[in-house]
């Protein structure tokens, strides 16, 4: 059965502060998605890594995918507040098919 | 940007009745999805629909849900016989084709059973 975990799973930091989400699943899987999501809203695409290796960055964001040590990263870049969301990785644990397995969430707060 | 659109965004229903939750995809998309996520854990895959088919379920997906897509732009999930545990936001999902990466939500139903 794909686990999908995630670290840590609450956040503070400061404005201006870099810090780095983990994300580890436990079967090979080479398709690894990081959503965003605000209090009571939907999941927000962030970045979708088909490869070994891929790495996408937006803004101060930017994720990896290593697919040999079954880890992913969501770095983030000189936070600002308007970052400060619940940030999920989901796992396709049935190649292509998005039957999405997501981790347990990352809440995100940026204070001034 | 097109959205998938989901009505109500909050169903309030007493335990034992039927519930419908409609969702319009995307008009272009050929997958859609349920997911669910009860209040402060994780999303969990509910079922995937493709060429008028269930796809893929899960566990969670037992004999009181069922989906349908009743003409060209809605997608439902019944819920026939409501428990308190179904109380979760329920997003619905699609996307373009299989080899299409990006999945997009909908902003989600709010379930409460009572």
């Amino acid at each position: 059965e794909l686990k999908v975990e995630q670290n840590p799973l609450f956040l503070s930091m400061q404005e201006g502060k870099n810090y780095t989400i983990y994300c580890n699943y436990s079967t090979t899987s080479d398709r690894l998605y990081w959503y965003r999501q605000d209090p009571g809203k939907s999941l927000e695409s962030l970045f979708v890594l088909l490869s070994n290796g891929a790495v996408k960055q937006e803004g101060r964001l930017m994720a990896s995918l290593d697919t040999k040590a079954r880890l992913s990263t969501l770095h983030i870049t000189a936070a600002v507040h308007d970052l400060s969301a619940t940030y999920f990785c989901a796992v396709d644990g049935d190649r292509g098919a998005q039957k999405l397995v997501f981790g347990q969430g990352t809440r995100l707060t940026i204070n001034p | 940007e097109p959205e998938v659109t989901q009505t109500p965004s909050h169903q309030v229903t007493q335990m034992g009745q039927e519930v419908i939750l409609r969702c319009v995809p995307i008009s272009n998309h050929l997958y859609f999805y349920w997911y669910r996520q009860i209040l402060g854990q994780k999303v969990e895959f509910l079922v995937s629909f493709y060429n008028n088919e269930i796809s893929e379920k899960s566990e969670i997906f037992d004999d009181q849900f069922s989906v349908e897509r009743p003409d060209g732009s809605n997608f439902t999930l019944k819920i026939r016989s409501t428990k308190l545990e179904d109380s979760a936001m329920y997003f619905c999902a699609s996307k373009k084709g299989h080899f299409n990466e990006k999945l997009f939500f909908g902003s989600g139903t709010q379930l409460s059973v009572l």
